[in-house]
């Protein structure tokens, strides 16, 4: 167990949809990672917080949006969903925020599912 | 592209022998790291190697690192089934801010 938590497990929806994954990181670390892996794609780097702000940012479409809460929680949100959005995401969290990243610890991934 | 890319794609050992995966990566690194992932699953950390660095060793698991050839290698020594699992490289580019970039990975069978 990695210490983060990723819900929903699964979620199926339609295209067009809006979706919220949900993300827990270990207790004590301030950064968060949140990737997207797809069969075609690869693992993806879309977009890090560290305590609170954003910090850097990877290939993450405009339809989608993060942001990290007081708590150190985070949460990603797909809009205006496509087939293409089908995909494994993954959050990850480490306690280092700048340019030595450390150790990724990362939770078990929301499976997305878009009809 | 990916800063990472393994070689091979895919590996098939026999139980006990040796698994030997490559990463080539493009820019300076800060460090570079091995994960593991079984399949559908999070990915596991399993080893760390910093760009002052040339070995590393963690119980059956042997990283090397050439910064003049932008490489690193993993080494799984006496595999067994349980290691069958795909394994990504990970670099920690210097003007990446801090994220890391994952190759697209190795695919390990280990037949018992």
């Amino acid at each position: 167990d990695s210490g983060v938590t990723q819900t929903p497990k699964h979620l199926i929806t339609a295209t067009g949809q809006r979706v919220t994954l949900r993300c827990s990181p270990r207790s004590g670390d301030l950064s968060v990672y949140w990737y997207q892996q797809s069969l075609d794609q690869g693992l993806q780097f879309l977009i890090q917080y560290y305590n609170g702000e954003e910090r850097a940012k990877g290939n993450i479409l405009e339809r989608f949006s993060a942001q990290q809460f007081p708590d150190l929680h985070s949460e990603l949100n797909l809009s205006s969903l496509e087939l293409g959005d089908s995909a494994l995401y993954f959050c990850a969290s480490s306690v280092a925020g700048h340019t030595n990243t450390g150790e990724l610890f990362f939770g078990e991934g929301s499976r997305l599912t878009v009809l | 592209s990916q800063q990472g890319e393994e070689d091979p794609q895919a590996l098939s050992i026999q139980e006990g022998e040796n698994a030997t995966m490559n990463c080539s990566y493009k820019t300076s690194i800060n460090n570079l790291q091995w994960y593991r992932q079984n399949s559908g699953r999070g990915l596991v950390h399993l080893i760390l190697i910093r760009s002052n660095e040339r070995e590393k060793h963690s119980g059956r698991l042997r990283v090397t690192l050439d910064t003049s050839k932008k490489s690193s290698s993993l080494l799984i020594t006496a595999s067994r089934a349980a290691d069958t699992a795909s394994y990504f490289c990970a670099t920690d580019a210097r003007t990446n801010a801090g994220k890391s970039t994952f190759g697209d990975g190795t695919t390990l069978t280990v037949k018992p």
